[in-house]
C-alpha cells in the first residue's frame, strides 16, 4: 500500500496563476480531506470530500478556491489566481473512518 | 462549530523526563481525539487516538487521558528522548458520522534536551 500520495511534493507559482495541487488516496479509502498549514500554525480543515460529492467545504475560502474528486483519479485542489497569503503546505488525508493518513503535502510558494 | 485550545505552545524537557500536553474543546457533541506528531518538514503521523468512551489509553511511553465532563485530553510522554522532539498537535472530530473534519490544535513545539 502506497499511502497517500501527493504531487508536487513543491510548487512554484507567480501571483496570479492557477495551483493545481492532486492526492490520491490510500487504496481503499472513499473519504478525502484537505488542510492548509501555514508557517508555524496548525492544520485548518479545508474539505471533505467522497467520490464525485463535496460532503464539507465549510473551511474553503468563498473565491478563487475548487476542490473535486471525480469518480476515476486523484482528488484536486485548485487555487486560481494565486497571492502570496496562499503560500502554504497543503495537506491531504484519507480515511475510511476516522483515524486519518495524511500524505507528505504540497508545499506552494508564491511569489 | 468546535474550538480546540492547546497549551503550551513550546515545551522544554530533560531527556528522561515525562511531559504533558494539555487540549480543551468545546463541542459536546465531539467522541473522537487524536493526537499528531510532526516533524520539521513532514506529514502529520497519528501517534495516539482515544475514543469518548474511554477515559485512558497507552501505547508504550504514551498515554492520554480524556474528561468527557471537562472537555479536556491530555498526552503524556514519559521517559522522553531527543527523537520525540517536535510539534504536536491534538485533534477533535465533530463527531457526525463515521468518518469527518479535524479540528486541531495550535500545536506544542517539544524540546528535549540532553
Amino acid at each position: 500500500n502506497a499511502g497517500v500520495m501527493q504531487n508536487p511534493r513543491h510548487l512554484v507559482r507567480r501571483r496570479g496563476q492557477e495551483a493545481r495541487l492532486r492526492c490520491s488516496p490510500m487504496k481503499g479509502h472513499s473519504h478525502v480531506y484537505w488542510y492548509r498549514q501555514l508557517p508555524e500554525e496548525g492544520l485548518k480543515f479545508m474539505v471533505y470530500l467522497q467520490k464525485e460529492n463535496i460532503i464539507d467545504e465549510s473551511g474553503m475560502p468563498k473565491e478563487r478556491f475548487s476542490a473535486e474528486f471525480p469518480k476515476e483519479g486523484p482528488s484536486i485542489l485548485r487555487i486560481q489566481q494565486v497571492v502570496r497569503g496562499d503560500s502554504a503546505a497543503y495537506f491531504c488525508a484519507s480515511s475510511p473512518s476516522k483515524g486519518y493518513t495524511f500524505g507528505s503535502g504540497t508545499r506552494l510558494t508564491v511569489v | 462549530g468546535e474550538n480546540v485550545e492547546q497549551h503550551p505552545s513550546t515545551l522544554s524537557v530533560q531527556e528522561g523526563d515525562s511531559a504533558v500536553i494539555k487540549c480543551t474543546y468545546s463541542d459536546s457533541a465531539s467522541n473522537y481525539f487524536p493526537w499528531y506528531k510532526q516533524e520539521l518538514g513532514k506529514r502529520p503521523q497519528l501517534i495516539i487516538d482515544i475514543r469518548s468512551n474511554v477515559g485512558e489509553k497507552k501505547d508504550q511511553r504514551i498515554a492520554v487521558t480524556l474528561n468527557k465532563t471537562a472537555k479536556h485530553f491530555s498526552l503524556h510522554i514519559t521517559e522522553t528522548q531527543p527523537e520525540d522532539s517536535a510539534v504536536y498537535f491534538c485533534a477533535a472530530s465533530d463527531g457526525t458520522g463515521t468518518a469527518s473534519k479535524l479540528t486541531f490544535g495550535t500545536g506544542t513545539r517539544l524540546q528535549v534536551t540532553l
